[in-house]
């Protein structure tokens, strides 16, 4: 079966910039989404893509990929922005639909 | 502002079959695909599968010989049976819209608006 894989966590200090990897086989074929994941909360998606960001999503959050790897950026980092983050694909032939298995960001 | 929410009937027993329905709000349930995601607890997220508005369905793999998922379109609603559970089923059990792009040369899909989880746990 496809997977994604991100790093368990990522820590950076408030006003810095946090790069969120993810890795997947399919990538140069099918987008990764990311969504942010608070505490209790339902998953909140962050990056379209040919839109820019949804709607209350700050213009820090942004998105690329580079061959099997996409990253999500998020610049000038805010206490705020602690959360866990997944990516989201689909396989090669856009069948199915996976997740990663998540980042905990935290800022220092 | 479309809003999603989960319900169903509280615990199951192993062997048993979980149901849960979605009930959509603020937008229309027509023109769209609507998919069942599951959360077990502090692990991460996994696509259970979805339906279009006309019924037609697609299954994760791992998951597609207990799974079915159905619509109702004038209620606005839309239903998930899992069925012979077992304790990994334990989890939250989001329903969620998919938002579909274009971009040469194909459609791309993400899930842009979510309900707020409901626990179903497992249990004898």
């Amino acid at each position: 079966s496809y997977e994604l894989t991100q790093p368990p966590s990522v820590s950076v200090s408030p006003g810095q910039t946090a790069r969120i990897t993810c890795s997947g086989d399919a990538l140069p074929e099918q987008y990764a989404y990311w969504y942010q994941q608070k505490s209790g909360q339902a998953p909140v998606l962050v990056k379209y893509k040919v839109t820019e960001r949804p709607s209350g999503i700050p213009e820090r959050f942004s998105a690329s990929t580079s061959g099997t790897t996409a990253t999500l950026t998020i610049s000038g980092v805010q206490a705020e922005d602690e959360a866990d983050y997944y990516c989201q694909s689909a396989d090669s032939s856009g069948t199915y639909w996976v997740f990663g298995g998540g980042t905990k960001l935290t800022v220092l | 502002q479309v809003q999603l929410q989960e319900s169903g009937p509280g615990p199951v027993k192993p062997s048993e079959t979980l149901s849960l329905t979605c009930t959509v709000s603020g937008g229309p349930i027509s023109r769209h695909y609507w998919s069942w995601i599951r959360q077990m607890p502090g692990k991460g997220l996994e696509w259970i599968g979805y339906i279009y508005y006309s019924g037609s369905t697609r299954y994760n793999p791992s998951l597609e010989s207990r799974v079915t998922m159905s619509v109702d379109t004038s209620k606005k609603k839309f239903s998930l049976r899992l069925s012979a559970v077992t304790a990994a089923d334990t989890a939250v059990y989001y329903c969620a819209r998919m938002f579909e792009e274009y971009d040469s040369p194909g459609y791309f899909y993400s899930f842009d608006y979510w309900g707020p989880g409901t626990l179903v746990t497992v249990s004898s």
